[in-house]
């Protein structure tokens, strides 16, 4: 799996909305870009996933380049409970791969009253 | 309610002791996963199951099984815990056979502390 680089840190405003980078140079053309987030204390939760389009759901907003080496998760409206950290994470679809899902160090996210 | 639940969620033992974490889905999934996160806070997969079949079995010493009773459940047993096997353990659930979405989820977590 390709591997993805990510600030490891960034506050963001209530409110406002919150654009996580990562960048992924070397994805091939059969990785998926994948979101995860971890809140404190808690498990994993998966938020968006996409192959070249933009693609967005109730959590979130998912732009891939048109080159596909980097990426932006984008929380439209932060809130506080949108604090936790950050996962980017490429990988072939599920079935070729067994599924492994492999972390990084990821972006803590610190959203701000 | 809980999709994918784990017993304990706090485990404190000494040093050479075996212990069991316990994992159970309700979501209907095929495949189950054991993520170990250290005290550096790197998530690391240890082992998946998809069918009570074992597929995914990283680097990890044998003192660690893995037993899948059924679809629904996947329990961790370490024998002769050690040091640093203290960590917060994770369990997960997919679907492997969904079509493109496939999203894990996970459980709780279990701390556990050896000492």
């Amino acid at each position: 799996d390709a591997k993805t680089t990510q600030p490891p840190s960034m506050d963001c405003a209530e409110g406002r909305a919150a654009n996580l980078p990562c960048n992924h140079s070397t994805i091939s053309g059969n990785e998926y870009v994948y979101w995860y987030r971890q809140i404190h204390s808690q498990g994993p939760q998966y938020i968006i996933h996409g192959l070249k389009n933009n693609e967005t759901n109730e959590m979130a907003s998912l732009i891939i380049t048109e080159d596909r080496k980097s990426s932006t998760l984008i929380l439209p409206h932060a809130t506080l409970r949108d604090t936790a950290v950050y996962y980017c994470i490429v990988r072939v679809h599920p079935k070729a791969a067994g599924n492994k899902l492999t972390f990084g160090g990821g972006t803590r996210v610190l959203v701000k009253p | 309610d809980t999709a994918v639940s784990q017993t304990p969620k706090y485990l404190v033992t000494q040093m050479g002791n075996d212990k069991s974490i316990k994992c159970e889905q309700n979501l209907g999934h095929d495949t189950m996963y054991w993520y170990k996160q250290d005290s550096k806070k790197f998530l690391k997969i240890m082992f998946s199951y998809n069918n009570k079949e074992l597929i995914i079995n990283e680097t990890v010493p044998n003192r660690f099984s893995p037993k899948s009773p059924d679809k629904a459940h996947l329990n961790l047993h370490i024998n002769s815990l050690e040091l640093g096997d203290s960590a917060v353990y994770f369990c997960a659930s997919s679907l492997m056979t969904s079509g493109v979405s496939n999203e894990q989820f996970f459980g709780p977590g279990t701390r556990l502390t050896v000492l």
